[in-house]
């Protein structure tokens, strides 16, 4: 099975900031990564797929990055709206499989 | 509009069972794949298992496999999620997702449910 870790598990930030994601997978899943992000009591949102494409109606601010093992997710100034957390997914298996997250705290 | 419904969740005791159903609209649901996905309390997500559009193949996590089955009726536009032999740790928010592609088994998850919850306790 792909493991797939991401760091930091906690990240502190202020509004306008750049903030930087890492998801590493135990083997390579090629672009097959999608970002989502999750507020409290809330469903997940479909972000970033293909490790690189926008989804539709997604802020530009929103932007990643990566193939092979190493993925990043940026978001280069961070809003207000932008609290939340964040997991990485993998879809080269068919045994889909997400980070642990990364929850971005208002510094 | 593109929606996903769950339904079904509640308490049940350990060892028991419960279905779970996802109603879809706004989107021709025969022709995407559907997946469940789960969050325990304060944990993160964990994918369990996937159908394809057409009702096969299906796909599961190694916790759920030979205890969950997934299943879907076309005509209805809904996705279903028969749990049996229920244990603690199955307590969870589970959410039904779209696949993001026509046709195709893999791929993100573009649409997702608000999500039913299900507690296994005594």
């Amino acid at each position: 099975d792909i493991q797939m870790t991401q760091s930091p598990s906690t990240l502190s930030a202020s509004v306008g900031d750049r903030v930087t994601i890492t998801c590493r997978a135990s083997q390579t899943i090629d672009s097959w990564l999608a970002w989502y992000q999750q507020k409290p009591g809330k469903a997940p949102k479909l972000l970033i797929y293909k490790a690189s494409s926008l989804e539709s109606g997604v802020p530009s601010r929103f932007s990643g990055s990566g193939s092979g093992t190493e993925f990043t997710l940026t978001i280069s100034s961070l809003q207000p709206d932008d609290f939340a957390t964040y997991y990485c997914q993998q879809y080269k298996s068919y045994l889909y499989s997400f980070g642990q997250g990364t929850k971005v705290e208002i510094k | 509009e593109v929606q996903l419904l769950e339904s079904g969740g509640g308490l049940v005791q350990p060892g028991g069972s419960l279905r779970l159903s996802c109603a879809a609209s706004g989107f021709t649901f025969s022709s995407y794949a559907m997946s469940w996905v789960r969050q325990a309390p304060g944990k993160g997500l964990e994918w369990v298992s996937v159908i394809g559009a057409n009702g096969g193949p299906t796909y599961y996590a190694h916790s759920v496999k030979g205890r969950f089955t997934t299943s879907r009726d076309n005509s209805k536009s809904t996705l279903y999620l028969q749990m049996s032999g229920l244990r603690a740790d199955d307590t969870a928010v589970y959410y039904c997702a779209k696949h993001r592609l026509v046709a195709m088994i893999t791929g993100a998850f573009d649409i997702w449910g608000q999500g039913t919850t299900v507690t296994v306790s005594s």
